[in-house]
């Protein structure tokens, strides 16, 4: 039984590029949230969504940043025209419902160079 | 807001000493308290998850307590061995009504010498 799966599991950008972040939940969970780390503090929430949905974004920053989890495939979160404050690791957790467990993947580092 | 901090940020033993890590929470509206574990480079696994109804829970050599009319949880580490270094993060889950974001510790970051 696959756990969370993120990919890439490291990603390089220059200044200004895109990041995709890719999240598959674990089965039978519709519930995904997204998580940061920056260097040397602890995780902070970003966003939760559920298929086709965004529940609560308030942890994301406004600009820049965009959530997805559509009907089919995995949750993607999506950074435009990155900047070096981006550069941090970035978790997903699954549930199967709102208030269950969360099951955490093995996080994307992102670095910008 | 809910706000939660671990103490100490950082904790060296000798193998075999038993050890406490602390965590606390300024909001008592909690639906359950969880403790992990980080290694370096890694995701979290999940430790010992604790409902707001419970003390305690038990796995193996780790411990976990909770005081929720006081903000309060502790880890308890029995007969550390080396392979427990890690960072030990504690997080909150909200009240029922209130969203299912879990807010982090920014962890303890324990060491344990051979």
């Amino acid at each position: 039984n696959a756990g969370v799966m993120q990919n890439p599991r490291h990603l390089v950008r220059r200044r200004g590029q895109e990041a995709r972040l890719r999240c598959s939940p674990m089965k039978g969970h519709s519930h995904v949230y997204w998580y940061r780390q920056l260097p040397e503090e602890g995780l902070k929430f970003m966003v939760y969504l559920q298929k086709e949905n965004i529940i609560d974004e308030s942890g994301m920053p406004k600009e820049r940043f965009s959530a997805e989890f559509p009907k089919e495939g995995p949750s993607i979160l999506r950074i435009q025209q990155v900047v070096r404050g981006d550069s941090a690791a970035y978790f997903c957790a699954s549930s199967q419902i709102g208030l269950q467990p969360q099951h955490f993947g093995d996080g994307t580092r992102l670095s910008i160079l | 807001k809910q706000e939660v901090t671990q103490i100490p940020a950082a904790l060296s033993v000798p193998e075999g000493e038993n050890l406490v890590l602390n965590c606390s929470f300024t909001d008592s509206a909690i639906y359950n308290l969880q403790w992990f574990r980080q290694d370096p480079g890694k995701g979290l696994t999940s430790l010992l998850l604790i409902q707001s109804s419970q003390r305690e829970q038990t796995s193996g050599r780790l411990n976990a307590s909770l005081d929720k009319s006081s903000g309060r949880s502790t880890l308890y580490i029995a007969a550390s061995q080396p392979g427990d270094s890690a960072t030990y993060l504690c997080a909150v889950r909200p009240g029922e009504t209130s969203g299912s974001r879990l807010t982090f510790g920014e962890g303890t970051q324990l060491t344990v010498n051979p």
